[in-house]
């Protein structure tokens, strides 16, 4: 069964960084392009980036260019995104997602809160 | 940045009538591959994002066929024919302007 199955819910204090990851079962991560999207409570998706499957190469919109890396393990068919200088603008369920033309796989969420 | 802007942002519909939604974007959504990566998504509370259609018009598998896609270039549509109880949550268009993607800003659908 396709699946991605993500790490478990975090809580970080303003500043700091968090790292996400997302493993994927039933395709490999090195045959689709990976996506991650966030959504603040309440609020709608917005994409953060993603990763070429041909040679790792990514791709962020300026709004997070600065703060946001994407990597991947092939051995381990995992993805992950790092985020820096977090804020409290930065709570939100993070999503990774498997791009087939379209988003047609999505994991179930981590939830970030950054509170002091 | 592509800018894409749905309407309506709120839709109460009665069992077994029909809604619409609009999808606009501010700059052709045509690939240079000649297609048109524009999507739709269901959001239903509590879970993640369902992918419907793709590519403006292609329902995804098990997707039910009340659902259908159209549009070309900036402007969209997607319709539900007869929208049912388990219809009910947030609609979101996408878009992507390689290698960048855009989300609008969603569509509450409601039961009245």
């Amino acid at each position: 069964q396709v699946q991605l199955v993500q790490s478990g819910a975090e809580v970080k204090k303003p500043g700091a960084s968090v790292k996400i990851s997302c493993k994927a079962f039933g395709h490999s991560i090195t045959s689709n392009y990976m996506h991650w999207v966030r959504q603040a409570p309440g609020q709608g998706l917005e994409w953060m980036g993603m990763i070429d499957p041909r040679d790792g190469s990514t791709s962020y919109p300026q709004k997070f260019q600065a703060r946001v890396t994407l990597t991947r393990d092939s051995s381990t068919n995992t993805i992950y995104i790092d985020l820096s200088s977090l804020t409290s603008e930065d709570t939100a369920v993070y999503y990774c997602a498997r791009d087939r033309e379209a988003f047609d796989v999505w994991g179930q969420g981590t939830m970030v809160t950054v509170s002091s | 940045e592509i800018v894409m802007t749905q309407t309506p942002l709120s839709s109460p519909v009665t069992p077994g009538q029909p809604a619409s939604i609009s999808c606009r974007s501010s700059q052709s959504l045509v690939h240079s591959d000649g297609n048109t990566y524009l999507s739709w998504l269901q959001q239903r509370p509590g879970q993640p994002p369902r992918l419907l259609i793709y590519k403006i018009s292609n329902r995804l598998s098990g997707v039910p066929d009340r659902f259908s896609g159209s549009g070309a270039g900036t402007d969209f549509t997607l319709k539900i024919s007869r929208v049912e109880a388990e219809d009910v949550g947030v609609y979101y268009c996408m878009g992507a302007t390689q290698p960048l993607w855009t989300f609008g800003q969603g569509t509450k659908v409601e039961i009245k």
